[in-house]
């Protein structure tokens, strides 16, 4: 199976909004409600930032949100902070009882 | 709070068999009808979901190394396992436990794990 596609980078200056799309197909995030978000600092264990398409565990901040639109989900990053430079992965559910990630967006910080 | 730990050799060689453990606690692997799952990362690269285990004991594979991975649990050591058989360079990465099917918000720190003679 492909990784789920992201683009490989991602920009922002201080305060401004970013978003990172993660394309897939029906059989995954079109599919089945169980897109997550993850932010992974390197060193790190990646952090749960966003599960089932749109929903912020406790503790994530509300400059995270997330979407779905057919195929293709978003995270979206508001109010960008030095603290948000990072590497970003989405992953899926599909069909057939497997998981599939992304291939990962770099965040970088203006 | 649910805490994993994963352990196991550093250094595999090749065609030999990968093995390593993730012991939890805070939580068990037997009961609160939970997946747990192995995801690893090799250098430079992506995250990439290698299989899971529910609590009831069934397995769930990542297709294209289906036939070289093993994952089982040890109820009475609140442990789970994975097993990478026939091991190339290309299986050197980082290799995180983590639980969920889709892995959630309680993920081990990691070990590296390097194929090399």
């Amino acid at each position: 199976q492909s990784a789920l596609t992201q683009p490989p980078s991602a920009s922002g200056s201080p305060g401004q909004s970013v978003t990172i799309s993660c394309t897939g197909t029906s059989s995954d995030v079109g599919g089945y409600n169980y897109v997550s978000w993850y932010q992974h600092h390197p060193g790190k264990a990646p952090k749960l930032l966003i599960s089932e398409v749109t929903k912020r565990p406790s503790g994530v901040p509300d400059r995270f949100s997330a979407s779905k639109s057919g195929n293709t989900a978003s995270l979206t990053v508001s109010g960008l902070q030095a603290e948000d430079e990072a590497d970003y992965y989405c992953s899926s559910y599909v069909a057939g009882n497997s998981v599939i990630f992304g291939g990962g967006t770099k965040l970088t910080v203006l | 709070q649910v805490q994993l730990q994963e352990s196991g050799p550093g250094l595999v060689k090749p065609s030999e068999t990968l093995s390593l453990t993730c012991s939890v606690s805070g939580g068990s692997v037997s009961s609160g009808g939970y997946y747990w799952s192995w995801i690893r990362q090799p250098p430079g690269k992506g995250l990439e979901w290698l299989g899971c285990i529910h609590d009831r004991g069934s397995t769930n594979y990542n297709p294209s190394l289906k036939s070289r991975v093993t994952i089982s649990a040890d109820m009475s050591k609140n442990q789970f396992s994975l097993i990478l058989s026939s091991v190339t360079a290309a299986d050197t990465a980082v290799y995180y436990c983590a639980r969920g099917r889709v892995p959630g918000d309680y993920w081990g720190q990691g070990t590296l794990v390097t194929v090399s003679s």
